[in-house]
């Protein structure tokens, strides 16, 4: 299968400063990929959809201009969370489709970045 | 609109014991189904896939069937291992709109004592 790879892993920073998250297709050209929010209880939250070469797509509730998010190419994605305080800590999980398998609808996930923001 | 419905957990099983987690959903269409696994600390890993009525995806002894009349894609495993104890996600995919991302049920948490 299709490989995502997330970085970093886990980060910890100062409440007031920024964090990019990269998310990486490694096998495969991904025109789409999708970031999610993970809050303690399990539930996956979509925050934003990410299109190469164009403007992200944010779900209701999302702030943008706290979450940035580029798909500057086909294999590379980022978030930044802006000026961070500590109820942004969370996991954070991106995915992606390889085109290959856009009939079944499968995504791909990276490892998840636990951001921890003191 | 579309959406995932998954059984309330924690479940809590011995090794050996059989498991199911119940899953169902709501889709105009025909969307594919699917069933992910996320062991502590790490990303979402597909565990199975059915994209069609009747299909039975399978995987690591994990079973699911998909069944249209019941809108359900129910999970089971004849015999759990303490090495199964993850949070496991039902999912689907948009029929309609093949671009967007997954829908999740909120996934069910379990864990399996020696």
């Amino acid at each position: 299968g299709a490989v995502v790879s997330q970085h970093p892993s886990w980060v910890i920073c100062k409440s007031g400063t920024s964090v990019k998250i990269e998310c990486r297709s490694l096998d495969f050209q991904a025109t789409t990929m999708f970031w999610y929010r993970q809050f303690p209880k399990q539930s996956l939250m979509l925050m934003a959809t990410s299109n190469e070469g164009s403007k992200a797509t944010y779900e209701q509730g999302v702030e943008k201009d706290k979450f940035l998010i580029n798909h500057a190419s086909l294999t590379l994605s980022t978030l930044t969370v802006t000026s961070a305080h500590p109820e942004d800590s969370s996991f954070y999980i991106c995915s992606a489709r390889d085109q290959g398998y856009t009939n079944t609808g499968e995504l791909f996930f990276g490892e998840g970045s636990r951001l921890t923001v003191l | 609109g579309n959406s995932v419905t998954q059984m309330e957990g924690p479940v809590t099983l011995s090794e050996e014991a059989f498991l199911t987690i119940n899953c169902t959903y709501t889709a105009t269409g025909y969307p594919s189904l699917f069933w992910y696994v996320q062991y502590p600390g790490e990303g979402l890993q597909l565990l199975l896939k059915a994209t069609k009525a009747d299909d039975k995806g399978s995987n690591k002894g994990f079973e699911a069937t998909y069944r249209k009349e019941t809108t359900s894609f129910h999970l089971e495993k004849g015999s759990v291992q303490v090495s199964d104890s993850a949070v496991y996600f039902c999912a689907l995919s948009d029929p309609i709109q093949a671009g967007t991302a997954l829908i999740f049920g909120k996934g069910t948490t379990l864990s399996v004592s020696s």
